[in-house]
């Protein structure tokens, strides 16, 4: 199976300030059709997870531009600027290449 | 909006089998795969498998093979995950979300395996 190591595994922030979360994948995540299925969800407390980031660096429906998506092959990074209070939660990448799927063990971001 | 809705927490015992529901609303059913995911405290996210919701044809993770079966039923826009032979390590929170991206998510159904 693909491991998909997140670090750090909690982060703190201040409101208004930046801040970003590595994911790195045991195996190229480059499909064989030339797509790299790596997404970036959002678990806010007491909820299901979010969709922020498909495909590498494509922002989903609604998700605000504070959020960005970045990397290739088996080393990606989400960054999240101007920092809110409802972008708190654990952030999880997730592989969508190779079977199994494989999530990120989290990153839990926390306000400083 | 797209949503799914999920089926109420269950309680089993061990040996049992439960069978969750997802009820989607808000898009043509059949255009998106139904995914399922288990969620737990100790191993995290863990991806089980899908069901192409047109055809029924389904694929699973090797490691969830024997315990879920993943269902269909068009007419009702409702997904199924059945999971048997219970044992305490299935007492997690199962979600199921919408195509290979896992774009929606249901509310997520707690199963909790207990004697």
């Amino acid at each position: 199976d693909v491991v998909m190591t997140q670090t750090p595994v909690s982060l703190s922030v201040s409101l208004g300030g930046q801040t970003s979360i590595s994911c790195r994948s045991s195996q190229s995540l480059v499909h064989s059709d030339g797509n790299t299925y790596l997404y970036w969800y959002l678990q806010k407390p007491g909820q299901s997870p979010q969709l922020l980031i498909y495909k590498v660096s494509n922002r989903f429906s609604g998700v605000p531009d504070r959020f960005s998506g970045s990397g290739s092959g088996t080393d990606f990074t989400l960054k999240i600027s101007r920092v809110e209070p409802e972008d708190l939660g654990v952030y999880y990448c997730y592989q969508g290449t190779h079977y199994p799927r494989t999530f990120g063990g989290g990153t839990k971001l926390e306000l400083k | 909006q797209v949503q799914l809705q999920q089926s109420g927490a269950e309680l089993a015992k061990p040996g049992s089998s439960v069978k969750i529901s997802c009820k989607a609303s808000g898009y043509t059913f059949t255009s998106y795969y139904i995914s399922w995911i288990k969620q737990t405290t100790g191993q995290g996210l863990e991806y089980i498998g899908y069901i192409n919701t047109g055809s029924g044809g389904t694929n699973y993770n090797e490691k969830f093979k024997g315990k879920a079966t993943l269902t269909v039923d068009k007419s009702s826009s409702t997904a199924f995950m059945q999971l048997s032979s219970l044992t305490p390590d299935d007492s997690a929170v199962y979600y199921c979300a919408r195509g290979y991206g896992l774009s929606y998510w249901g509310q997520g159904v707690m199963v909790t395996v207990s004697s």
